[in-house]
């Protein structure tokens, strides 16, 4: 069993709403990772915290908005979406970012769709 | 520019019919080849890391192997509880990121 955690499954929203996507590990781990993925294709990288910093940010859109409140809590705020951000939204973390060869573990995402 | 390739990107075996799954790599400073495996609808479970060319792990029926340019998967005796998306990733030296192949579909039937 993932012991990363998201919350809710699965979210249905319109474009004009406000929701948030919620992930949280207990396994001490200090780098945490957002991921989308759309059907048929492999995960693309979103966002890296690393010790509840944001470290990286792969040019994703303004209406995606994370927040690391803590080590072990990860958000994803989402704003004003469009049909296309519709895809399945993965949560990770890993013991550190920056080490070579640590292993990133999965949550077992939020499905949103967009209308 | 770092790349994953992974092939067949579909593959069908029969019950007990053994095979490999290929991923090839040119990734800069390659910091761990990592295997998942992806079931509809979940997110990706991690498999295994492989750090050095001539480097093996084995798992159930699933044993990996790395060379200085590609991956292998080789399923012994597949069931059809196999059936899953495989990923492929190597990790490079700019900060343990993640580039990904495009997955193998194996569908494995009774």
């Amino acid at each position: 069993d993932t012991e990363v955690t998201q919350t809710p499954k699965h979210l249905v929203m319109g474009m004009t709403n406000k929701k948030s996507l919620k992930c949280e590990q207990h396994m001490g781990h200090r780098a945490m990772y957002w991921y989308k993925q759309k059907a048929k294709k492999p995960p693309e990288l979103m966002f890296v915290y690393s010790y509840e910093k944001l470290s990286i940010n792969e040019s994703v859109p303004s209406r995606f908005s994370p927040e690391c409140p803590n080590s072990s809590l990860l958000n994803l705020h989402l704003h004003a979406l469009q049909p296309e951000d519709s895809a399945l939204y993965l949560c990770a973390s890993s013991q550190e970012a920056g080490l070579t060869g640590n292993t990133i573990y999965f949550g077992e995402g939020s499905w949103l769709t967009v209308v | 520019e770092d790349q994953v390739t992974q092939s067949p990107e579909a593959l069908r075996l029969q019950e007990g019919e053994s095979s490999s799954l290929n991923c090839s790599y040119t990734v800069s400073g390659l910091r761990g080849l990592f295997w998942y495996r992806q079931d509809p609808g979940k997110g990706p479970e991690f498999l295994f890391t492989l750090y050095s060319a001539g480097e093996e792990k084995e798992k159930e029926r699933l044993k990996a192997t790395l060379t200085k340019k590609e991956s292998f998967l080789h399923i012994t005796a597949p069931k059809p509880e196999d059936s899953a998306t495989y990923l492929c990733a190597g990790g490079n030296n700019a900060g343990n990121m993640l580039t990904f192949g495009g997955g193998t579909r194996l569908m494995v039937k009774p």
